[in-house]
């Protein structure tokens, strides 16, 4: 069963901010947002998780709304390599049990236009 | 972050050979290890998820005796296609989880690209 909700395509001028939404309205309260992306013909790249609080790194930043039901993940200032399908998916954080896996879905593919 | 290399990128072989793919944790111990195939176009499916000194965890649909998983030491696991077809022709990722860090992310390998003909 798909645990997120994804538009399938999107579009952004380079230099401009990309903003990833992404729909979890069944999380779980132990379940960390965990956001991937994968430029074509490569392994996923990991890019950002969190749990509650919204987070920030080199990369991108992940706002989380209160009642997490919903996350968006934020590019700040997109380049033509950040063209990529982009996956947001929702896993527990523990050591085994079936729902330690991470289910990729079928993501959305940011397409950055010069 | 943690880095995770895949050997070799890509490999062609014979209808009916066996292709051995290696995975390599190279900055962290990895308890675990995860082997996803995909095809093109379509998401990544996992096939099996591998513990360092025991069995795999195959995942439904996924023939044990067919994709071969060693996952004999905490930085290195091994898939091995066996008799394989074209059908078997596919892009084959591995991951490996960070045991020591609360969240358990996980980092991916670069892939391999096995044709087989």
């Amino acid at each position: 069963d798909a645990k997120t909700t994804q538009p399938p395509s999107m579009d952004c001028a380079e230099g401009r901010a990309a903003n990833l939404p992404c729909n979890h309205s069944t999380i779980s309260g132990n379940e960390y947002v965990y956001w991937y992306r994968q430029i074509h013909s490569q392994g996923p790249q990991y890019i950002i998780h969190g749990l509650k609080n919204n987070e920030t790194n080199e990369m991108a930043s992940l706002i989380i709304t209160e009642d997490r039901k919903s996350s968006t993940l934020i590019l700040p200032h997109a380049t033509l390599r950040d063209t990529a399908v982009y996956y947001c998916i929702v896993r527990v954080a523990s050591s085994g049990g079936s729902n330690y896996k991470l289910t990729f879905g079928k993501g959305t593919l940011l397409t950055v236009n010069p | 972050g943690a880095v995770v290399s895949q050997h070799p990128s890509r490999v062609i072989c014979k209808s009916g050979t066996s292709v051995k793919i290696e995975c390599r944790s190279l900055d962290f111990q990895a308890t675990t290890m995860f082997w996803y195939r995909q095809f093109p176009k379509k998401s990544l499916m996992l096939m099996a998820t591998s513990n360092e000194g025991s069995k795999a965890t195959y995942e439904q649909g996924v023939e044990k005796d067919k994709f071969l998983i060693n996952h004999a030491s905490l930085t290195l696991s091994t898939l091995t296609v066996t008799s394989a077809h074209p059908e078997d022709s596919s892009f084959y990722i591995c991951s490996a989880r960070v045991s020591a860090r609360p969240s358990y992310e996980q980092y991916f390998g670069p892939g391999t690209r096995l044709t087989v003909t």
